[in-house]
């Protein structure tokens, strides 16, 4: 596609609900991460794939948090019982590259989650 | 963790006027990465300089590292209402992959 596609765009779920959200990256990018970004605050990483491998899950907050990439495309984030404290835009960013900082990242609109 | 943090955080500037924003970190670093995020939407990266780097320029920004500072700014010339947004930096250390935003700087531009 032309770019990163995040969906839905907007969530809402009662406390202890689960959630899944999906990442649609860019074709043929290799790496896709995650990222976690509070109102007001700059993007906090969660986790990060090269290809289908989770290279990297350590901004993870607890193990209700999962992240998979089973085909090394499209990525899903799960979140299970979810908490008020989970309400916050989830992005989700592709790049060519296959390091966190070598090439620019291609991020999607995010998804806002709202906790209630 | 390693994070950058810019300074200062709001700007409100007139439309025609530069807009300058800092950014420092703590560690050494591969690179800085400077990003604009519009309200509601993702982040889109504008320009990359590496720390053997100085200075680089994309048509009206231009970007400063000065590693023996560990801070780095970004300069937006001749600045136009689009151009209204929150900026952040964002650092690879050595040794560590993971890239780190700071908290932003958010800039309005009055037509």
């Amino acid at each position: 596609g032309a770019g990163v596609s995040q969906s839905p765009r907007y969530k809402v779920a009662k406390r202890g609900q689960d959630v899944a959200l999906r990442c649609d990256p860019i074709s043929g990018h290799v790496s896709l991460f995650w990222y976690q970004q509070a109102l007001g605050q700059g993007p906090e990483f969660l986790t990060y794939f090269q290809n289908e491998a989770q290279l990297d899950k350590s901004g993870l907050p607890s193990d209700r948090f999962f992240a998979e990439r089973p085909e090394g495309s499209v990525s899903t984030l799960k979140i299970q019982r979810t908490q008020q404290e989970d309400s916050a835009v989830y992005l989700c960013a592709s790049s060519l590259g296959t390091g966190q900082g070598d090439s620019p990242l291609h991020f999607g609109n995010g998804t806002r989650l709202t906790v209630t | 963790s390693q994070q950058g943090e810019e300074d200062p955080q709001a700007l409100s500037i007139q439309e025609g006027e530069n807009a300058t924003m800092n950014c420092s970190y703590k560690t050494s670093i591969n690179n800085l990465q400077w990003y604009r995020q519009n309200s509601g939407r993702g982040l889109v990266h504008l320009i990359l300089i590496r720390s053997n780097e100085r200075e680089k320029h994309s048509g009206r920004l231009r970007v400063t590292l000065d590693t023996s500072k560990k801070s780095s700014s970004l300069l937006i010339t001749a600045s136009r209402a689009a151009d209204t947004a929150s900026y952040f930096c964002a650092t690879v250390s050595h040794g560590n992959n993971r890239l780190a935003f700071g908290k932003g700087n958010q800039v309005v531009v009055i037509p």
